[in-house]
């Protein structure tokens, strides 16, 4: 039983370029959250979405960060354009439908904008 | 003043010591209260929920007391293998968990 796929698990990209980062949920998981953990800092609540909806949104910044879930396939967030302060370690967890409270992490997706 | 507060710590302590951890929130109608670990470069593990009762899990006791919105973890007959990060975790109803920063434990042997 697999568990939260994130991949690449790790990206680096120059200033200014696109960045997608891809989440696999658990298997009969339809719902996923994104979190970013800056260096030294703890976990940061980013988006909430389940399948083709975004649920919450609140943590995500104004411009340039995207998410979506969609009827097939992972879950994908995207950062355009990206700038130095985006590099972090940005993780994606999953939980089934009823049972809100129990998150299972990814790995992880470290990027790395030079 | 942070939703939840944790000392950053460092904690060095000996193997074998009893060691514990303290956690504050900041939201009175927070609903479900977390511990998890966080070993370097990886991904948080949950490590056990915390319920009003207290509960236990082999050397690990966790607490919650909703009067003064205070949450710790006990951590007895520490192991080489506990030495981790300890991230405190609150649902605050709202289907997303807020972190702490995190209690950095280091076990010597």
């Amino acid at each position: 039983n697999a568990g939260v796929m994130q991949n690449p698990r790790h990206l680096v990209r120059r200033r200014g370029q696109e960045a997608r980062l891809r989440c696999s949920p658990m298997k009969g998981h339809s719902h996923v959250y994104w979190y970013r953990q800056l260096p030294e800092e703890g976990l940061k609540f980013m988006v909430y979405l389940q399948k083709e909806n975004i649920i919450d949104e609140s943590g995500m910044p104004k411009e340039r960060f995207s998410a979506e879930f969609p009827k097939e396939g992972p879950s994908i967030l995207r950062i355009q354009q990206v700038v130095r302060g985006d590099s972090a370690a940005y993780f994606c967890a999953s939980s089934p439908l009823g049972r809100r409270e129990t998150q299972y992490f990814g790995p992880g997706t470290r990027l790395l904008v030079l | 003043r942070k939703e939840v507060e944790q000392d950053p710590g460092p904690f060095n302590v000996p193997e074998g010591a009893t060691v514990a951890f303290n956690c504050t929130y900041s939201n009175s109608a927070s609903q479900s209260f977390f511990w998890y670990r966080q070993d370097c470069r990886k991904e948080p593990k949950l490590l056990m929920s915390v319920y009003s009762s207290g509960n236990e899990d082999g050397r690990f006791t966790a607490q919650l007391n909703r009067a003064s919105q205070y949450i710790s973890l006990l951590i007895r007959d520490s192991k080489l293998s506990d030495s981790a990060t300890y991230l405190c975790v609150v649902d605050f109803g709202n289907e997303k968990l807020t972190f702490g920063t995190g209690t950095r434990l280091t076990i010597i042997p």
